[in-house]
């Protein structure tokens, strides 16, 4: 079983309709981190989140919400989607005491018409 | 703002050659890593390399991290098309321990 795992794995709206993406994670890990990917701009932060009571903004977090269920759930809502919000979101966990390292879900692929 | 510039974006080749791609910055990082991304999936971590000059081999993957600790490059020998994939570098000790990834490489190696 994935540790990282990301649902919906693809999802079509229309704008204006307002969508959650949802990560759940095994690991254990406390800190988790919701990105953007868009070709020929890399990976881009969007929220992340360092415990239950620790949510951050990153790079481009406007137009995007985030909760921290709990340790293992971090949901990416958009309030009102708008075309330009259309690319892959990843998910990723990450544990202090390992470094650095990001473990990554397999992705939500979204397009907004 | 901390920024990695990957080059070559592009990469295609064939079966047997060898490449490098580079990752390069104007800041210094405390750590860089190479993530590896295939079709349909999360980037998945090859590498960390951690100090000034260190090199890392992973098969035939040779890591290199630059001795001011703002430039790495990763070099691949007698490539496979299993190794196709895109290619990240990631920079780290930033704030808050935030990663800053480069826009990646996509590399296809033809049979």
């Amino acid at each position: 079983d994935a540790d990282v795992t990301q649902t919906p794995r693809n999802r079509i709206t229309k704008t204006g309709k307002r969508i959650m993406l949802e990560c759940s994670q095994t690991k254990g890990h406390d800190r988790m981190y919701w990105y953007r990917q868009d070709p020929g701009l890399g990976l881009r932060l969007i929220y992340y989140s360092f415990d239950v009571k620790d949510i951050n903004k990153g790079e481009i977090s406007d137009g995007y919400s985030v909760s921290r269920q709990a340790q293992a759930k971090f949901s990416l809502s958009l309030e009102s989607a708008i075309p330009n919000q259309t690319a892959l979101y990843f998910c990723a966990t990450s544990d202090p005491w390992q470094g650095e390292t990001q473990y990554f879900g397999p992705g939500t692929r979204l397009l907004v018409l | 703002t901390q920024l990695l510039e990957q080059s070559p974006q592009f990469l295609s080749i064939q079966e047997g050659e060898n490449l490098t791609v580079y990752c390069n910055s104007s800041s210094v990082f405390s750590s860089l890593q190479w993530y590896r991304q295939e079709p349909g999936e999360g980037p998945v971590l090859l590498v960390t390399v951690v100090t000034g000059g260190e090199v890392k081999k992973l098969k035939r993957l040779t890591f290199q991290f630059g001795d001011a600790r703002k430039d790495s490059s990763l070099h691949i020998t007698a490539a496979q098309p299993g190794d196709t994939g895109l290619y990240l570098c990631a920079g780290g000790g930033g704030s808050n321990y935030k990663l800053t990834f480069g826009k990646g490489t996509l590399l296809t190696v033809n049979p």
